[in-house]
Formats: structure tokens, C-alpha cells, sequence
């Protein structure tokens, strides 16, 4: 079974600093590997995502995501955190029929100014 | 394009009442998932729709919720009757290849 943990529940960066949160996963075969952000109130935007080729990603506002399979992880990062940036992030994992969408616990991200 | 569209955005209901929640999802997605979200932790999956037939409801607990999707479009989730435990938010979303688009969601609060 595929399962997905996001071993830091809260985390508090200063404005202006770097992010990176992390993600592990386990899947038998090829990941398909996404990333959501949830601010208040909402639902879940699609950062970026990850089905083959080039092992780093770029998403939006800045994000990027890099898929290490030795390490079975999808690490989320951003060089300069941004105030809006504060919101629930989540890493999630998908089987090869891209049916079945397992999430991770969550990050809450914090942005200190 | 419109994006996954919920309603209602926020229910408080007491315990023991019935609920429904409607999901329309963007046109010519033909799968359709619902999902449960507890305060502090990810969505977990409901029940999943191929056009009108739930081809994964393993998850539901079919004592008290039901799901229907007539006609392969809109979606509805019933709880009946609701329990204090019930109260989390509810999302639904449509898929189209890998991608899954997730509406705002109902954030049900029962008391």
C-alpha cells in the first residue's frame, strides 16, 4: 500500500529566508508525486507534480520539488519565503492509474516577518 | 474554465440530523471523488466515481453516509443521522488524467 509522511508538522521561517519541507513516500513502483497547498478557508491548489524525467520541478509561486528515489523523498522548496506563502502544505502519492490519491499529514507553514 | 464547485461552504447541524453536501465538477471530468479532511491532517478518501457508478467505496462508512452521482455529473453526500465525530471538512474533486482539482469544500461542524 502506498502511503506518504511529512515527518514536520509545523514549521516557522522568517520572511526573506529559504523553505524546505519535507516528504517521503512509499510506493512500490514509479511515483507519481504531487504537492498541494490549503490556505484557511480553501480548498487545495496543485503546486507541481512529478511523473518522470527530469528529477527537479518547478511549480508555481516559486516552488520547486525534487524527486530523489534512493531517499524516497519529494522535498519541497522555495529560496525566498513570502508572507502569503503561510498555509497547510501537503505531499501526496498516486498509483500508476493515477486513481487512488494518498496525502501525506500536512505541513503548516508559518512566516514570521 | 470553472473549477469544482461545493455547496454549502460551511453546515452546523446538532447531532443525530441529516446532512447533504453537492459537488459540481468541471466539465467533462468523468471521475469524481469525495474526500473527508480532519482538523490538522490530510484528506482522506471517501468514495470514488467512473461516470454514475462508485467504483471505490470501501472507505465509506455505509451506515450512515450515501453518495449518489445521477446522470455521471453532479454528486451528492448524505450523512444520516450525523454524529459529533462527523464534523471535518468534505471535498470534492474531478480528475482529469493524473490531476486532481479540488473544490473549496463544506466545513460541517456538528454539535
Amino acid at each position: 500500500a502506498q502511503s506518504v509522511t511529512q515527518p514536520d508538522i509545523h514549521i516557522t521561517v522568517s520572511e526573506g529566508a529559504s523553505l524546505e519541507l519535507r516528504c517521503n513516500y512509499s510506493y512500490g513502483a514509479t511515483p507519481y508525486l504531487f504537492w498541494y497547498v490549503q490556505s484557511p478557508g480553501q480548498g487545495l491548489q496543485l503546486l507541481l507534480k512529478y511523473f518522470s524525467g527530469d528529477t527537479l520541478v518547478q511549480g508555481i509561486k516559486g516552488f520547486e520539488a525534487e524527486f530523489k528515489r534512493s531517499q524516497s523523498s519529494f522535498n519541497l522548496r522555495k529560496p525566498s519565503v513570502h508572507w502569503s506563502d503561510a498555509a497547510e502544505y501537503f505531499c501526496a502519492v498516486t498509483d500508476n492509474a493515477g486513481n487512488m490519491l494518498t496525502f501525506g499529514g500536512g505541513t503548516r507553514l508559518m512566516v514570521k516577518p | 474554465e470553472a473549477g469544482v464547485v461545493q455547496s454549502p461552504r460551511y453546515k452546523i447541524i446538532e447531532k443525530k440530523q441529516p446532512v447533504a453536501f453537492w459537488c459540481n465538477p468541471i466539465s467533462g471530468h468523468n471521475t469524481l471523488y469525495w474526500y473527508r479532511q480532519n482538523l490538522g491532517q490530510g484528506p482522506e478518501l471517501l468514495i470514488r466515481y467512473e461516470n454514475e457508478e462508485a467504483v471505490d467505496d470501501s472507505q465509506l462508512p455505509k451506515d450512515r453516509f450515501s453518495a449518489e452521482r445521477l446522470k455521471g455529473v453532479d454528486s451528492t453526500l448524505k450523512i444520516q443521522p450525523a454524529e459529533l465525530g462527523d464534523s471535518a471538512v468534505y471535498l470534492c474533486a474531478s480528475k482529469t488524467g493524473y490531476e486532481q482539482f479540488f473544490g473549496p469544500g463544506t466545513r460541517l461542524t456538528v454539535l
